[in-house]
């Protein structure tokens, strides 16, 4: 069974970061692109961009290109995404989802996702 | 980046009902649409991809159609276990949009 256990929810400062997890089980991250997922009640959900952990290659939506950095850890199949420089508008749920074939847009299994919140 | 405009918001039928929610693209998407269920606490759940297939495992209950600007996602006859959030995704140009949302509840 394919599975996506997110990391728990975390608080941070403005100005700090934080890196969040996604470990896959019932299959290899190395089969399929892992993408990113912002979501805010008023704002919707916003895509941050994918990782193909077979290279490491990566693509970001251009408003999170400076902010969001995506890596994976083949060797404990996981995958990681780091927020830079942290303000108000980064507080909101982030999900990881498992792209539905090896380079397909859309996703078929999602982690549960985790909260942020940028509070001083 | 493209726009999706799902509509309605918000929906209310009873048990039984046929329900259909849609999602338009402020440009043609060709097929590249997805329609997923969350539940309230639960991550979401593809239904629907490539506007007219079902993902393994879904009710034949749902159905999906549409191409270009256009898309419908159709339940035959609503269930209780339906009342969620329905959301669809288009990933035919980069990034991938996402509509707002139709929360749907039993009347």
């Amino acid at each position: 069974e394919v599975q996506l256990q997110q990391s728990g929810p975390e608080l941070r400062r403005p100005g700090s970061s934080v890196k969040l997890s996604c470990k896959a089980s019932g299959y290899s991250i190395t089969d399929y692109l892992m993408h990113w997922v912002k979501h805010r009640p008023e704002h919707g959900l916003e895509w941050i961009g994918w990782i193909d952990p077979e290279d490491g290659e990566t693509k970001y939506a251009q408003k999170f290109q400076s902010k969001a950095t995506l890596t994976a850890d083949t060797s404990s199949n996981t995958a990681y995404m780091q927020l830079s420089s942290l303000t108000s508008e980064d507080t909101a749920t982030y999900f990881c989802a498992r792209s539905r074939a090896y380079y397909s847009g859309d996703f078929d299994y999602w982690g549960q996702g985790v909260m942020v919140t940028v509070s001083s | 980046d493209i726009q999706m405009t799902q509509s309605p918001s918000f929906l209310s039928a009873s048990v039984g009902d046929r329900v259909t929610l849609s999602c338009k693209a402020s440009q043609n998407i060709n097929k590249y649409l997805a329609w997923y269920q969350q539940k309230l606490g639960e991550a979401p759940k593809l239904l629907i991809y490539n506007a007219n297939s079902l993902q393994t495992g879904i009710p034949s209950r749902f159905s999906g159609s549409g191409s270009g600007t256009d898309f419908t996602l159709t339940i035959s006859s609503l269930q209780p276990e339906d009342v969620a959030t329905y959301f669809c995704l288009q990933h035919n140009s980069w990034p991938g949009t996402f509509g707002s949302g139709t929360k749907l509840e039993i009347k």
